[in-house]
């Protein structure tokens, strides 16, 4: 069955500690992307891509870093300097950037410790 | 930047009984989704509409979509408990980068 796979499901980071977080899919998609909730409130666009090997910055891009040098995966590293880490972190994929709905990932929770 | 604003926060009622929801906008749209979310799961794409449709059915929901108010409402008739979630609407932008902005979300709750 086709999806996206995001792990770990569950991760903790220590202060100053980078950590990369996966996402795959296998649904063909060109575009991906990374959102953050936290809770009790709605989803905001850290990083996306419309294609391999180009991705833009999200409105709150500041701490995180990605790559996209497969059509498959898009990872998310949290680095140091990011002072508030600890949220969920939902990746999502669509047929192509603009006019189709998203498929999202069972997402990870990420907490700092 | 919160494109979408959902009202209300929160949504209570009994099975059976049909629940609203509505949202607001700023700026023009290609077009306009809505998601549900389950406690701590990722989202489900539920329907799409776009700039040029004023309504939408998929099996118990509804959508329309009023463009010169900037306004959109989710109406799920005949609610089942299994309707309990968290409700999102999402504005695909008529202009820049193409990607979805979200708004805070409904907690819609189905008493049995």
């Amino acid at each position: 069955d086709g999806g996206i796979t995001q792990s770990p499901k569950y991760l903790f980071r220590k202060e100053g500690q980078n950590v990369t977080l996966s996402c795959e899919q296998n649904l063909n998609h060109d575009a991906m992307y990374w959102y953050r909730q936290d809770p009790g409130q709605g989803l905001r666009l850290i990083y996306y891509s419309q294609i391999v090997n180009d991705f833009q910055k999200g409105d709150i891009a500041e701490g995180y870093s990605v790559s996209r040098e497969k059509k498959e995966s898009f990872p998310l590293t949290v680095t140091s300097a990011q002072k508030n880490p600890t949220a969920f972190y939902l990746c999502a994929s669509s047929i192509s950037a603009g006019g189709y709905g998203y498929t999202f990932g069972s997402g990870t929770r990420l907490t700092v410790v | 930047s919160q494109q979408g604003e959902e009202d209300p926060q929160a949504l209570s009622i009994q099975e059976g009984e049909n629940a609203t929801m509505n949202c607001s906008y700023k700026t023009s749209i290609n077009n306009l989704q809505w998601y549900r979310q389950n406690s701590g799961r990722g989202l489900v794409h539920l329907i799409l509409i776009r700039s040029n449709e004023r309504e939408k059915h998929s099996g118990r929901l509804r959508v329309t979509l009023d463009t010169s108010k900037k306004s959109s409402s989710l109406l799920i008739t005949a609610s089942r408990a299994a309707d309990t979630a968290s409700y999102f609407c999402a504005t695909d932008r008529f202009q820049g980068a193409q990607k979805l902005v979200f708004g805070q979300g409904t907690r819609l709750t189905i008493n049995p």
